[in-house]
């Protein structure tokens, strides 16, 4: 268990709807990131907030949007859904903010857009 | 554009042997790799790192060779156990983003030690 929390752990909805997923860190850890894996893909990095401010961005769709609230948990929003945003979506967090922190990995989301 | 590849999708190997596993780059400018490992239904956990400035980095059964010039890790499990088998995910950070924790990582493959 690497202490960093993911709701819900399956999701299932149609094209065009919107649905928020949600992310809490691992205790004392400021910084969470996001991470979509799709079929026969690696992770791609969406975003990465530190104590509540957006730290860096990936290739994250417009469609996308997420934010770290005060608490530090995070949350993704996935709106106007199509069928390739089927997906595994990771939450990870992190002490600090570089790429020398480790990052721990929540379960994930398993998204299926019908 | 795939700039962290993992070519091979499976490994097998059996236990007690060595298991190696490839990642090539493309980026000149990543300076920080990483191997994760990860669990059917599970998160994937960090393994080992190496900085640019090494060629080697060990921690117990595991070995990560970096070869500049070429662009290639490796990662070596010895001896391989069962318990290794997993995905594996190669991931690199570049100079640019070391005030952040952005990774771009490999496809994965998939090893599977076998009894």
């Amino acid at each position: 268990d690497s202490g960093v929390t993911q709701t819900p752990k399956h999701l299932i909805t149609a094209t065009g709807q919107r649905v928020t997923l949600r992310c809490s860190p691992r205790s004392g850890d400021l910084s969470v990131y996001w991470y979509q894996q799709s079929l026969d893909q690696g992770l791609q990095f969406l975003i990465q907030y530190y104590n509540g401010e957006e730290r860096a961005k990936g290739n994250i769709l417009e469609r996308f949007s997420a934010q770290q609230f005060p608490d530090l948990h995070s949350e993704l929003n996935l709106s106007s859904l199509e069928l390739g945003d089927s997906a595994l979506y990771f939450c990870a967090s992190s002490v600090g903010v570089t790429q020398r922190d480790t990052q721990y990995f929540g379960p994930g989301t398993r998204l299926t857009v019908l | 554009d795939q700039q962290v590849k993992q070519n091979s999708p499976s490994l097998s190997v059996q236990e007690g042997r060595i298991s190696i596993l490839n990642c090539d780059y493309t980026n000149s400018m990543f300076d920080y790799f990483l191997w994760y490992k990860k669990y059917p239904a599970e998160g994937p956990t960090f393994l080992i790192s190496i900085s640019s400035i090494k060629d080697k980095n060990e921690d117990g059964r595991f070995t990560v060779f970096l070869n500049k010039s070429a662009k290639h890790l490796s990662l070596h499990i010895v001896p391989s156990q069962p318990g290794d088998s997993a995905v594996y995910f190669c991931a690199a950070s570049d100079h640019g983003s070391s005030n952040t924790g952005k990774l771009i990582f490999g496809q994965g493959t998939t090893l599977q030690v076998k009894p």
